[in-house]
């Protein structure tokens, strides 16, 4: 098993650019969310999804977008960044009755200039 | 939004040494965790309590789930060089698919 990955693991985008963070799991995980992180701030949550087809918002899901049209794949979109999105994104997936588990991917640390 | 208050921010201690940490909230949580992140990885589950007065051990580490279930408590013992990390707490209410987490202690452990 490969866990939970993350692609890319750096990225640094123009203000305005969009892009994709990509994140995959194989452990059949019904539950997969967004978290980022910033300095002094811990994680925050920013998606998150119960199962294909079903997304919802966390506590900071303005600028970002998200899609779950497969068990595996949770990809995070931005569509125009800002400077303020600059961060390290971190993915999670759980099974939907251990929610306390969750598998966290290494991370991709985001720059926008 | 919701926050959990994590203390202290920072510690450094030296090899061998006792570690406390502690997290606290101005809500109630049906369950607390405590996950430990090291540079350049996502974070670990430690240890997951689910009741309020709940003692946990996981090895030289024991958790505590407070009684008024607004703090909880990670203890470290005889500590060594690989403790090294960020300790963050998580809360968690019940009928939400939501975590909130703590804003994480930074341990650095001198040998």
């Amino acid at each position: 098993n490969a866990g939970v990955t993350q692609t890319p693991k750096f990225q640094v985008l123009k203000t305005g650019q969009s892009m994709t963070l990509q994140c995959a799991q194989d452990m059949n995980h019904e539950y997969m969310s967004w978290y980022r992180q910033d300095p002094g701030m811990g994680l925050r949550l920013i998606h998150y999804s119960v199962g294909a087809g079903i997304t919802d918002q966390g506590e900071v899901p303005n600028g970002y977008n998200v899609s779950r049209s497969t068990t595996e794949d949770f990809p995070l979109r931005l569509l125009s960044a800002a400077p303020s999105q600059t961060s390290v994104y971190f993915c999670a997936s759980a099974l939907a009755g251990a929610l306390y588990e969750q598998y966290f991917g290494p991370g991709t640390r985001l720059t926008v200039t | 939004g919701q926050q959990l208050n994590q203390s202290p921010q920072s510690m450094f201690i030296q090899e061998g040494e006792d570690v406390s940490m502690n997290c606290t909230s101005s809500s109630i949580f049906n369950t607390w965790l405590w996950y430990k992140q090291e540079p350049g990885e996502g974070p670990v589950l430690l240890i997951a309590l689910y009741k309020a007065g709940e003692l946990t051990s996981n090895g030289r580490l024991t958790a505590q789930f407070g009684i008024t279930r607004k703090d909880s408590f990670l203890n470290i013992s005889a500590s060594i060089p690989s403790d090294v990390g960020i300790y963050f707490c998580a809360g968690h209410t019940s009928g939400t698919y939501k975590y909130i987490f703590g804003t994480g202690t930074r341990l650095k452990v001198l040998a």
